[in-house]
């Protein structure tokens, strides 16, 4: 079957500006979680969802990072104002019921640029 | 805080030489453990996953892991490598304090000489 799926799978933007990040995950999977990788770094955590709402969402670095997944499925991370050090590349990843003993599955992540 | 330390960066083994890839975790308790591999333009997919029972774990593509509790380990090894195998190594750290994200190392760059 299909596996989590992002877009766009990359985005150049003038420092400033708004973007939003989509992720959809694998069909029936109630747990939804984002990581942003920098270069040269293993993925750190932003949030998880649980259904439609945020379980845990202590990895978003300020307020100018927001996501939300409305109907339990898609998900869209959104960062305002954004910053040359918002430049990295951000993964989703899926799993069934988001127990800690759940396999993570991740998408192909979408490279932000920020200039 | 829980960290994850993988303190090799980059290594580099021939084809058919075998491998061992260190982690260490720092967690009271034992967490989940998790290694994952991702290669260039790909996302990152399971290799094996440790929560209880024997400390010898088998995963996908040849890996496997042994959790040593007494030196907070988690080694991934394989026998005998293929070029194929040259990717990014990830360990992680899960379930710790009933938490659901995942705490990752930094990453361990594997290249593989013909």
């Amino acid at each position: 079957g299909a596996g989590v799926s992002q877009t766009p799978s990359n985005k150049v933007t003038e420092k400033g500006k708004y973007v939003e990040l989509r992720c959809d995950p694998i069909s029936g999977h109630t747990a939804l979680y984002w990581y942003r990788q920098s270069l040269g770094q293993g993925p750190e955590f932003l949030i998880y969802f649980q259904g439609t709402g945020a379980a845990d969402d202590s990895g978003l670095p300020n307020d100018r990072f927001f996501a939300v997944r409305p109907e339990g499925s898609v998900s869209t991370l959104k960062i305002q104002r954004t910053e040359r050090g918002d430049s990295a590349v951000y993964l989703c990843a899926s799993s069934l019921a988001g127990t800690g003993t759940d396999t993570q599955y991740f998408g192909p992540g979408t490279r932000l640029t920020v200039l | 805080a829980q960290s994850v330390t993988q303190p090799d960066i980059h290594i580099t083994v021939s084809e058919g030489a075998s491998l061992e890839l260190r982690c260490n975790y720092s967690y009271g308790a034992t967490p989940y453990l998790f290694w994952y591999v991702q290669s260039p333009g790909q996302g990152l997919q399971l290799l094996l996953k440790y929560f209880s029972g024997d400390t010898l774990v088998q995963g996908i593509k040849g890996f496997e892991a042994e959790f040593k509790r007494s030196q907070s380990s988690f080694n991934l090894r394989k026998p005998s490598v293929h070029w194929s195998d040259a990717a990014e190594y990830f360990c992680a750290v899960g379930g710790v304090q009933g938490a659901q994200k995942l705490v990752f190392g930094q990453g361990t760059r594997l290249t593989i000489n013909p």
